[in-house]
């Protein structure tokens, strides 16, 4: 069965230092990976993604994220948070085990960054 | 702007009422998909539509719940008998865009409170 790990509830950060949340996977065949972010009683708004290529992916708003195969791992990164990336993190796979390529959603992480 | 909406965006209903959902897709997509995320959780799969085929139902998917695509256009999620386990935020989603073919798009999302 394909899974997403996302192994910190809440990651806390002082604005302007470096941020990273973690996110593990277990998939059968290569993977499609995923980051979204998520705003108070809002929906999903996508980050980033990983299909193949350059382990090191960059996205939105600053973010990037390092695909490692060995350690089946695709963590979030940002070398200066600001306040306003305070929110609610999801790392997701694609699921191809049905044919129709939804995803699979790890419980999330809560970023807060302080001033 | 994530070319999708949902109305309503808030539904409070007694136990035991029906109640429905709709997405609108902005412009025309194919690959729509519906997920339910419960408080401190990530999103769960529900459906998936290509057109206006329903062409995958999670278990999640009980017989109380019944969602259509009828024109291949917009698409409504219905809960007969709503139980107080119903309470989540309703989301639906576009494949394909400008990331990409493999990346989802989410609408706002129908928040439902069951008293």
């Amino acid at each position: 069965a394909q899974s997403v790990a996302q192994p910190e509830d809440q990651v806390n950060v002082a604005e302007g230092n470096p941020l990273t949340v973690k996110c593990t996977y277990s998939v059968s065949g290569n993977p499609y990976l995923f980051w979204y972010v998520q705003y108070p009683n809002r929906g999903l708004q996508f980050l980033l993604k990983y299909i193949t290529g350059d382990n090191l992916v960059k996205g939105s708003y600053g973010f990037e994220a390092e695909f490692n195969k060995s350690q089946t791992s695709f963590h979030l990164k940002k070398p200066s948070a600001l306040v306003s990336d305070s929110a609610l993190y999801f790392c997701a796979v694609r699921d191809r085990s049905g044919g129709y390529n939804k995803l699979i959603f790890g419980a999330g992480t809560r970023l807060a960054v302080h001033p | 702007d994530t070319g999708v909406s949902q109305d309503p965006r808030h539904k409070i209903t007694k136990r035991g009422q029906n109640v429905t959902f709709r997405c609108d897709p902005i412009s025309e997509h194919n690959r729509l998909y519906w997920y339910r995320q419960t408080l401190g959780q990530g999103p769960e799969f529900l459906t998936y539509f290509q057109n206006e085929a329903q062409l995958e139902k999670s278990r999640l998917l009980s017989d109380r719940f019944s969602a259509e695509r009828p024109k291949g256009s917009f698409s409504t999620l219905e809960i007969q008998r709503t139980e107080q386990g119903d309470s989540a935020m309703y989301l639906c989603a576009l494949r394909g865009g400008t990331e990409g073919t493999d990346t989802q798009y989410f609408g706002p999302g129908t928040r439902l409170t069951v008293l």
